[in-house]
């Protein structure tokens, strides 16, 4: 399905530690999101990249930091975990070449902060 | 920021009902795009409208776009249980989505 894998796909860590979550797709697509999603508040944007060192801040930027160094990787890093970061991960693609078209997502990625 | 509003945001329906969620907005939109996500999975694009009073369907649903391209309708005709999940309709800003919390379905069977 759109060739997107995201790793890893559970996660348990402390408080405090940093976190790194990776994003790969297969298809030179120029568009990737990173959300996070949460009971009640549905799908929230955190980063996206509309290409290789460019990038941009979503709805809930703060805590988090990106990077995509390659057309295909898209690193989501959260320096210093906190709690409130407990949440299930998405990792998704823009198809069509422009952000504005569908949008296809990966398999997620859970993780607790304890 | 600009979103559009999405109701229900729950519906339990007995299987073999109908069922329609609706999205409007306050400014007119370039077009609109449906996902669905089932309990634990995740999301899955189901249609793009771009066209003024655009109708499409897929199988038992069938998806619409206002004539002021404001507002849009997801009907589901004679709901399954495969059709639980919750369905959004993001607001599609350019170069992102500004997903809601959509519309919950559930099905009694």
């Amino acid at each position: 399905d759109a060739g997107i894998t995201q790793s890893p796909r559970h996660k348990v860590t402390e408080t405090g530690t940093p976190v790194t979550l990776r994003c790969h797709q297969t298809e030179n697509h120029r568009y990737m999101y990173w959300y996070r999603q949460d009971p009640g508040h549905g799908l929230r944007l955190i980063h996206y990249s509309y290409g290789v060192k460019d990038t941009d801040k979503g709805e809930v930027s703060d805590g988090y930091s990106v990077s995509r160094s390659k057309t295909e990787d898209f690193l989501l890093t959260l320096e210093s975990a906190t709690s409130s970061q407990t949440s299930v991960y998405f990792c998704a693609i823009s198809v069509g070449g422009q952000g504005d078209q569908p949008q296809h997502f990966g398999d997620g990625t859970r993780l607790s902060i304890l | 920021g600009q979103q559009v509003m999405q109701i229900p945001q729950y519906q339990h329906v007995q299987e073999g009902e109908d069922f329609t969620t609706y999205c409007n907005s306050s400014t007119t939109l370039s077009n609109i795009q449906w996902y669905k996500q089932r309990p634990g999975g995740h999301p899955v694009f189901l249609i793009q409208l771009v066209k003024s009073g655009e109708v499409k369907k897929q199988k038992r649903l069938t998806f619409q776009f206002g004539e002021a391209k404001k507002n849009s309708s997801l009907h589901i005709t004679a709901t399954q249980t495969t059709d639980v999940g919750t369905y959004f309709c993001p607001y599609n800003a350019g170069n992102m989505l500004t997903f809601g919390g959509g519309t919950r379905l559930m099905v009694k069977p």
